[in-house]
């Protein structure tokens, strides 16, 4: 079974800090990585994809370590508006049911 | 850019009603989704279509059917409302292309008594 697991946190963290979290994934076919955000109560969107190489958007930092098998995704500089929850999701490929979401690491930035 | 459009945003039924939750989508994507999204279970796979024509079963749908109309819509349909069908319902289509993006609908909430 392909799963997708994250803390679910919450994690209360102080404007302006830096948070981190982790996804483990447990296909080692899995082919793309992606970080996506949910408000409370909207639809899921894209974050940012997850290269090999590590990738930079801004503020926010993503890793992929293959041989551990896990994704993380850092926040600089947290704002009041980066509370919301962070989805995990891991494409396995081999079909088009490949996606598989992790359940959600929520983050609540403090003022 | 409309991207993925769900109706109804709200809806009540009761017990053993019948309702179809609409989706289109705008980007010309082949692939589209049905979700249910519950407090701390995830998001979890209904249906889903790989192209016009075709549908196959996801992790939870029992209870469901689906119709991908053409390459823009893809319906889901409650035949018998039950109480465990309360939930948010989201629509999404892929892009593929290297890319494997999904892209959500608003979502549908819906409460069966």
């Amino acid at each position: 079974r392909k799963e997708v697991e994250q803390d679910p946190g919450p994690f209360n963290v102080p404007e302006g800090a830096t948070v981190a979290f982790n996804c483990t994934y447990s296909n080692s076919a899995s082919q793309s990585f992606f970080w996506y955000r949910q408000d409370c109560r909207k639809e899921p969107k894209l974050l940012m994809s997850v290269y090999s190489s590590g990738n930079e958007d801004g503020r926010f930092t993503a890793q992929l370590n293959r041989a551990s098998q896990y994704i993380s995704l850092l926040i600089r500089d947290s704002k009041l508006s980066d509370s919301a929850t962070y989805l995990c999701v891991v494409w396995g490929g081999g079909g088009a049911d490949g996606l598989t979401f992790g359940k959600g690491t929520h983050l609540i930035i403090q003022p | 850019n409309a991207g993925v459009t769900q109706t109804p945003k709200f809806q009540v039924l009761k017990t053993g009603q019948s309702m179809t939750l609409q989706c289109a989508q705008d980007m010309n994507h082949n692939s589209m989704y049905w979700y249910r999204q519950d407090p701390g279970m995830g998001l979890r796979l209904i249906y889903y279509s790989a192209s016009e024509g075709t549908t196959d079963k996801g992790e939870v749908p029992n209870g469901y059917n689906v119709s991908r109309l053409n390459k823009r819509e893809f319906s889901l349909r409650l035949e018998s409302a039950a109480p465990s069908q309360t939930s948010v319902y989201f629509c999404a289509s892929l892009e593929t292309l290297a890319k494997n993006i999904q892209y959500f609908g608003a979502g549908t909430r819906l409460s069966v008594l």
